[in-house]
């Protein structure tokens, strides 16, 4: 079975410190996609990444970076120099290959950046 | 290019009514998936539509749930009789054509229904 956990709920920083996100998933294919969606205060949820799980490199995108490694299943979620416009929630979720690739989704973290 | 937009954002019904959600993906997106998040619980699949036909539907709660997609433009999710459980943010999402590969899911603002 398919399963996402994000394990901290809410996460609150001051501008310019870094956070990561974590995500841990569980998944009995071989073939899977990892993503990563934020969603802020207007609702919807906005892609950030997708990864397959043959890809473990580490990939940076400004001050994003996310860290995917298949030994412990995770595929943690970094933002350096957080920012005000950083706060909303953020979403881990996972594909596997084949059928209809619908998203499985963790819980969610919120994040709240304070200037 | 337009986004995914659902309409309306907000409904308020009370137990029992019937509502009706609207889903338009983006121009060209074959794909177009339905979720559900309940208040304090995970965003959950409902079903995926390719063009206008059913191709997972297996999250669908219970037969008080329809949904259409006729031409394989935009969709429509009703729920009659509606229960107080079936509160929470429905939200659509749409994708190119995967051919086996997951494209990006690409999600509109949700509607938000609330059973009272």
């Amino acid at each position: 079975a398919q399963k996402v956990t994000q394990a901290q709920t809410e996460i609150s920083v001051v501008e310019k410190e870094d956070v990561t996100l974590d995500c841990v998933y569980e998944t009995r294919d071989t073939t899977y996609y990892l993503f990563w969606y934020k969603q802020p205060p207007s609702g919807e949820l906005v892609f950030l990444i997708r990864r397959n799980s043959f890809d473990e490199q580490n990939e940076i995108s400004g001050r994003y970076s996310w860290n995917f490694q298949k030994s412990t299943s995770s595929f943690n979620f970094t933002i350096t120099a957080s920012q005000v416009v950083d706060s909303a929630v953020y979403f881990c979720a996972l594909s596997e290959e084949g059928g209809s690739e619908k998203l499985v989704f963790g819980k969610g973290t919120k994040l709240t950046v304070n200037p | 290019e337009a986004g995914v937009t659902q309409f309306p954002s907000h409904s308020v019904i009370e137990k029992g009514q019937t509502v009706t959600l609207r889903c338009d993906p983006i121009s060209g997106h074959d794909n177009l998936y339905w979720y559900r998040r309940v208040m304090g619980k995970e965003i959950k699949f409902l079903l995926h539509f390719v063009k206008e036909s059913k191709q997972d539907e297996s999250g669908m709660p219970n037969n008080r749930f329809l949904a259409e997609r006729t031409g394989g433009t935009y969709s429509t999710l009703k729920v009659q009789p509606a229960e107080l459980e079936d509160s929470g943010v429905y939200f659509c999402a749409s994708s190119q054509d995967f051919g086996g590969y997951p494209y990006e899911q690409y999600f509109g603002p949700g509607t938000r229904l609330t059973v009272t």
